[in-house]
């Protein structure tokens, strides 16, 4: 059985630093892997969606790496802004979404 | 392009009642999978739908039930309400069920049951 686990729980950090986050899966066996921004009480936004057999992908500020055999995803926000606060989650996907419980990120201006 | 939508935006609810929830999929889509997010935990998938069939199911009871119409929205339904289910409900949708295919997510549903 897939598990996700995302750590930290919750970041803070000064506007301008980049921002780490970390996603673990216990299965190698994914399609994809996706990232995901949620504001509070709100509905899910894709980041990033990398390809089984995809390394890394890039939007903008955000990079997303993927590394199967160690089963590690890291998604990356470059020069972080206050707009960026929310909680990020990371899925694995294999006929289904399987989601971490999410990291927190606050940027302080 | 119309974006997924889902009705109402909240709900309170008393146990053992019965609970219908709506989706409508983003314009092209004919997959739409339902999740459940409780409170500071990530969604958990109930079920799928793929052209008004069931494709693939979570841990979730029977009591969980949907559908899927010809238009490709579709409903949840949870009988039998217990306090644990309350939490955010998710809809998302997709043109397949490929692996490539990115699931754009709507506003959800929060449902409170007391």
């Amino acid at each position: 059985k897939q598990e996700v686990t995302q750590i930290p729980a919750a970041l803070s950090v000064p506007e301008g630093e980049n921002l780490v986050l970390n996603c673990s899966f216990t299965d190698s066996a994914i399609y994809n892997l996706q990232w995901f921004r949620q504001d509070p009480g709100k509905g899910l936004t894709s980041l990033l969606l990398i390809q089984s057999s995809q390394r890394e992908q890039t939007s903008g500020r955000l990079n997303a790496s993927l590394d199967k055999s160690s089963g590690r995803s890291t998604l990356y926000i470059a020069a972080s802004q206050p707009g960026d606060s929310a909680t990020y989650l990371c899925a694995s996907y294999w006929g289904k979404l399987q989601f971490g419980a999410g990291t927190q990120v606050v940027v302080t201006p | 392009e119309t974006g997924v939508t889902q009705s109402p935006t909240h709900l309170i609810k008393t146990r053992g009642q019965q609970v219908t929830l709506r989706c409508s999929s983003q314009s092209g889509h004919n997959t739409v999978s339902w999740y459940q997010q409780a409170l500071g935990q990530g969604p958990q998938f109930i079920f799928q739908y793929y052209r008004e069939e069931e494709n693939g199911r979570g841990n979730f009871p029977p009591r969980f039930s949907g559908l899927q119409f010809p238009n490709y929205s579709s409903e949840l339904n949870v009988n039998a309400l217990e306090l644990d289910d309350s939490a955010l409900y998710l809809c998302a949708s997709s043109s397949g069920t490929a692996d490539q295919e990115t699931q754009y997510f709507g506003p959800g549903t929060r449902l409170l049951v007391l």
